[in-house]
């Protein structure tokens, strides 16, 4: 089945300092990525996603690179800001059933 | 339009007690999943059902067990809980034939304790 591992664990960056989280995925299958940010004790929401015909999208302060023939996509915030202090969680899905495979999470503390 | 919900949201049981978890969804959508979380961990997949009355086997299956009698509902049982199963449960749903969005909405979450 899919694989996804995610790094860092954690990252700790200066509030309007840009944060970067990478994510590799085994199956070549796969064809949606999405990225979920969860806060403490509330659900994972959804904050973007790819699919594997794109190769970069963005949403305002928040990019996401997908290289298929590596089999890794990566997490871009610039100008952090103390309200983004989460933790990240990436995913992966061959889009059977959307059935998600995700990281291990990384949680990221912006420092005012 | 609540989304989707889960109860309990909070339940601590003795090691083979059983309950069961009830997750409900009002956007008509046709794939719902069981996911676990728990500490400093990724969601694992339990269960998820592609419609009515179909369920599949994900990631982390045994001691669970999930019924999809009625589209909008899915439920989670646990027959002789253990303390293994101490966890965060998230239900999710997606897919809506409706609109065709593919986006997989999460609840809120069931705290569960096993003691």
């Amino acid at each position: 089945g899919e694989n996804v591992e995610q790094h860092p664990s954690t990252l700790s960056v200066q509030e309007g300092d840009s944060a970067v989280i990478k994510c590799t995925y085994s199956d070549s299958a796969s064809n949606y990525f999405p990225w979920y940010k969860q806060e403490l004790g509330k659900r994972p929401q959804l904050i973007i996603d790819i699919r594997s015909n794109v190769g970069e999208k963005k949403d305002q302060r928040i990019a996401v690179t997908l290289n298929k023939t590596a089999k890794h996509f990566s997490l871009h915030i610039t100008e952090t800001q103390p309200e983004d202090s989460a933790v990240y969680f990436c995913a992966a899905s061959t889009g059977a059933g959307n059935k998600l495979t995700f990281g291990g999470g990384t949680r990221v503390l912006v420092k005012p | 339009n609540a989304g989707v919900t889960q109860t309990p949201k909070f339940r601590v049981l003795k090691t083979g007690q059983s309950m069961t978890l009830l997750c409900a969804q009002d956007m008509n959508h046709e794939y719902m999943y069981w996911y676990r979380q728990d500490p400093g961990m990724g969601l694992r997949l339990i269960h998820y059902s592609v419609g009515e009355g179909t369920t599949a086997k994900g990631e982390v299956p045994d001691g669970y067990n999930v019924s999809r009698l009625k589209k909008q509902n899915f439920l989670l049982g646990l027959e002789s809980a253990a303390p293994s199963q101490t966890s965060v449960y998230f239900c999710a749903s997606s897919y809506s034939p409706d609109s065709s969005e593919n986006t997989i909405y999460f609840g809120e979450g069931s705290w569960l304790t096993v003691v």
